[in-house]
């Protein structure tokens, strides 16, 4: 069975620096990974999606995430973190489908002004 | 555009009680349909999901149930609530087992 793994549970970033957010998985054939955003008391929303082709997908919100094969990862970066920014993060896999996900923890993030 | 609507969103519940979360889609047609739990630090765990309407897969075995009465309703029950129902469920939706999920703002659940 496939699984990920988040090893942040929470960050915090001062507004303008970059971010990365680390996402491992776990599954023996190429997934379909994603990254959602959850603001408090709210559903998710995606941010990006990889299913198949280019390593490095762009998505809304300027979030970019890169799919490195050799390292099971698809970490989720950002040049610049605005206050709105402020969320809990998700990563998410799918084994062979695109929609029975497994998702990790997620990461809480927290933008310093 | 497709919209997803859940309600309420938030209930209190005495243990023992009955459940019903209701979730409905619009704008698609035909949408494979899922319930989410999502707990404290425990990110999201699938409970049941449709493909069409009468067809429900479990994903755990558990206090609930879910039923597709329509092709875009899907309901969520539980004919006596447990404390450990606690949580925060989520409705999704997708267009087919290859596209990407699309979630409600979920029903904040508290068994007392």
């Amino acid at each position: 069975a496939q699984s990920v793994t988040q090893p942040d549970i929470h960050i915090t970033v001062s507004e303008g620096a970059s971010l990365e957010l680390r996402c491992n998985y776990s599954y023996g054939a190429t997934p379909y990974l994603f990254w959602y955003v959850q603001s408090p008391g709210q559903g998710l929303q995606l941010l990006l999606k990889y299913f198949s082709g280019d390593t490095l997908v762009q998505g809304i919100k300027g979030f970019e995430a890169e799919f490195k094969r050799s390292q099971s990862s698809f970490n989720l970066r950002k040049p610049s973190v605005h206050w709105s920014d402020a969320a809990e993060y998700f990563c998410a896999v799918g084994a062979g489908t695109a929609s029975k996900l497994t998702f990790g923890t997620g990461t809480r993030l927290q933008v310093t002004l | 555009s497709q919209t997803i609507h859940q309600w309420p969103a938030t209930l209190v519940q005495p243990v023992g009680s009955p459940l019903s979360l209701e979730c409905t889609v619009e704008g698609t047609s035909n949408p494979n349909l899922y319930w989410y739990r999502q707990a404290a630090g425990r990110g999201l765990q699938l409970l049941f999901y449709s493909v069409g309407i009468g067809q429900i897969s479990s994903e755990v075995p558990q206090n609930l149930s879910a039923s597709r009465p329509q092709d875009r309703q899907f309901i969520l029950s539980s004919k006596k609530l447990l404390l450990s129902d606690s949580g925060f469920y989520l409705c999704a939706w997708s267009g087919g087992l290859n596209s990407p999920l699309h979630f409600g703002n979920g029903t904040r659940l508290t068994v007392t």
